[in-house]
């Protein structure tokens, strides 16, 4: 079984406040890095699928980074807002199998 | 409206029955996952399919069993022999299994076996 850490497991912040979540992966056999926003009481949504080492893929406030060689993706939010709440799930794939998820990092954003 | 339905919402069952959960997609993708998720964890795959006629063991297949007779439909069977199955269950599809392809997730099925 791979191993995929989040890190923080929860964070509370004010609206208003940027912050960033980590995911951490195997630095070997690297194919792709999905990251999904997952509401409560919806389906998760995918944010970007990264691919290329150094890739960085943006969507409005929200953005993410790539280091495939030592192993690890941050997501970004510039100014939160409420509606950012939700649980943000990372998931690495091999190309050989399905992905393996993260435990996620669970946001509160504060009005 | 494409996307993908799980059916029902709530399931609640006895120890001891065998149950199903259904899973549609009506968005013409190849590949389709069974995960589970319990309190403080991810989301952990139970099955996958990659094309009809075929599926692959995840990493927590044990007491569970999937069919793929249609591109469509992938329900998954909890068995008796899960020994905790009481769970929420997402059901997911990509156009094809390799990583570059996201992937889109149901609603979801809360199982409840008492």
């Amino acid at each position: 079984i791979l191993n995929v850490e989040q890190s923080p497991q929860s964070l509370h912040v004010q609206e208003g406040d940027s912050t960033n979540f980590t995911c951490s992966f195997p630095s070997s056999n690297f194919y792709a890095l999905h990251w999904y926003r997952w509401e409560t009481a919806k389906s998760p949504e995918a944010l970007f699928v990264m691919t290329l080492n150094g890739d960085e893929k943006k969507k409005g406030r929200i953005s993410a980074t790539l280091n495939t060689k030592e192993g690890y993706s941050y997501l970004y939010i510039k100014g939160s807002q409420p509606e950012d709440s939700a649980t943000y799930l990372c998931a690495f794939g091999t190309g050989r199998r399905a992905l393996t998820f993260g435990s996620g990092t669970r946001l509160q954003v504060q009005p | 409206d494409g996307g993908i339905t799980q059916s029902p919402k709530y399931l609640f069952r006895k120890e001891g029955q065998n149950v199903t959960l259904s899973c549609e997609q009506n968005l013409n993708h190849d590949a389709m996952y069974w995960y589970r998720q319990d309190p403080g964890q991810g989301l952990r795959l139970i099955y996958y399919s990659q094309i009809v006629n075929d599926f692959q063991k995840g990493d927590i297949a044990e007491g569970y069993s999937v069919s793929r007779e249609k591109k469509e439909s992938f329900p998954l069977t909890v068995t008796s022999a899960q020994k905790n199955p009481t769970a929420f269950y997402l059901c997911a599809s990509s156009p094809k299994r390799q990583g570059e392809h996201e992937q889109y997730f149901g609603p979801g099925t809360r199982l409840t076996v008492t």
